[in-house]
């Protein structure tokens, strides 16, 4: 499989908390990306990291990427209420293709 | 902002009827994917379309499925004969160009199809 991996499966936090996941994947990539996924809706995109970058920020997003140890990471600062939200990696395979971790479920409680 | 449009948002329908997802993807976009997520469950690939033909497809991608970009405006995915199991999330995507890294993908809002 060359799907990603996410881990924790769940996360539960207080507001103010930083919440952190991680991604690992299997096949070498162009780039890495995170996705959130609010409760029955659309995909919304987060950041994209490319296979050349060790880290790259976004607000209160940091992402992290290790290619020797095809693994990613996804810290959120100051986590607040609406931040709860499934998160999922995604990665290529293929010529034209996304592939989907398994997600993360992050609950951020006031 | 341009954004991915699906319609319907929901979609009743018998096991064994057709259906026709539509997806107007963002209009300078070159790249069109269709994906699915049952419950709860992962968000899984099903076929990826550039230049009026599929450019990769998954296993799930059987020949109860076909896509179409009827107009240069929009995409669609039928589904021939439906069964219980195609009940899911359908999420129509589109890119400029993924493999690039230039930009990412802009998804819909989705299709919530229930077979009965």
């Amino acid at each position: 499989s060359q799907q990603g991996e996410e881990d924790p499966q769940a996360l539960s936090i207080q507001e103010g908390e930083n919440a952190t996941m991680n991604c690992s994947y299997k096949t070498s990539i162009n780039n890495l990306q995170w996705y959130r996924q609010n409760s029955g809706r659309g995909l919304v995109h987060l950041i994209l990291i490319r296979s050349n970058e060790r880290e790259k920020h976004s607000g209160r997003l940091r992402v992290t990427l290790d290619t020797s140890k095809k693994s990613s990471s996804l810290l959120i600062t100051a986590s607040r209420a609406a931040d709860t939200a499934s998160y999922f990696c995604a990665t290529f395979s293929g010529f034209q293709k996304l592939v989907f971790g398994t997600g993360t479920r992050l609950l951020v409680s006031p | 902002e341009p954004e991915v449009t699906q319609t319907p948002s929901h979609q009743v329908t018998q096991m064994g009827q057709e259906v026709i997802l539509r997806c107007v993807p963002i209009s300078n976009h070159l790249y069109f994917y269709w994906y699915r997520q049952i419950l709860g469950q992962k968000v899984e690939f099903l076929v990826s379309f550039y230049n009026n033909e599929i450019s990769e497809k998954s296993e799930i991608f059987d020949d109860q499925f076909s896509v179409e970009r009827p107009d240069g405006s929009n995409f669609t995915l039928k589904i021939r004969s439906t069964k219980l199991e195609d009940s899911a999330m359908y999420f129509c995507a589109s890119s400029e160009a993924l493999r690039t890294g230039r930009t990412e993908a802009f998804f819909g809002q989705g299709t919530r199809l229930t077979v009965v």
